[in-house]
């Protein structure tokens, strides 16, 4: 079966970088792409960005460009997401989720992953 | 940027009842919407797409319907396991955003 499995949850400092993991399994990892959606806590979903795990086509939010980076390895069907230059408002559930490369929705999630800036 | 304007943003209901949330969206956006619903401490899951399609393994008592901009998704008969947050999606033109949710809960 499908599943994706984030990293655990992440403690950092402001002005620090995180660098979080999606691993998928249950099906070909290059034939989707790993999206990356934002929670922040009691709130709503920000769509941060997609990469093409096969091609290495990445898609940011403008929101986002500067803050998110993307890659990924094949060998291990791992998709990675880093986030730089950390604030408080960066402090949220991170999601991966597995998505069509053109236009569509999220049939499976990761568990997510909690990330909390703070000194 | 794509606005989904979803309402109401709570909602509280009865067993049984049918429950309406409703998506506006800020320009066409065709098919191209889905409803989620979120647990606490859970992931979203899937349960409509394409507008109007049942995702696998979602109880038919959820339907979802268009009229224009205007996206509806409807519970026929509320039941215990229905309470949770409803999100839209749209994926018609990237950044794909979603609706600001629906909290619902049983009366």
């Amino acid at each position: 079966q499908v599943q994706l499995q984030q990293s655990g949850a992440e403690l950092v400092k402001p002005g620090s970088s995180v660098k979080m993991s999606c691993k998928a399994s249950g099906y070909t990892f290059t034939s989707y792409y790993i999206y990356w959606i934002k929670q922040r806590p009691g709130q709503g979903l920000e769509w941060i960005g997609r990469i093409g795990p096969g091609s290495g086509d990445t898609n940011y939010n403008e929101k986002f460009k500067g803050k998110a980076t993307f890659t990924v390895d094949k060998s291990s069907s791992t998709a990675y997401m880093q986030l730089s230059s950390l604030t408080p408002e960066d402090t949220a559930v991170y999601y991966c989720a597995r998505g069509p490369a053109t236009r569509g929705w999220f049939a499976y999630w990761g568990q997510g992953t909690l990330v909390t800036v703070s000194s | 940027d794509i606005q989904m304007t979803q309402s109401p943003a709570s909602l509280s209901a009865s067993l049984e009842e049918i429950v309406t949330i409703t998506c506006q969206a800020s320009q066409n956006i065709g098919n191209w919407l889905a409803w989620y619903q979120q647990k606490p401490g859970k992931s979203p899951q899937l349960l409509i797409y394409g507008t109007t399609s049942l995702a696998d393994g979602v109880p038919s008592r959820f339907s979802g319907s268009r009229s224009g901009t205007q996206y509806s998704l409807k519970i026929s008969r509320l039941q215990v396991e229905d309470i949770g947050i409803y999100y839209c999606q749209q994926a018609s033109s990237t950044p794909w955003t979603f609706g600001g949710g629906t909290k619902l809960e049983l009366k």
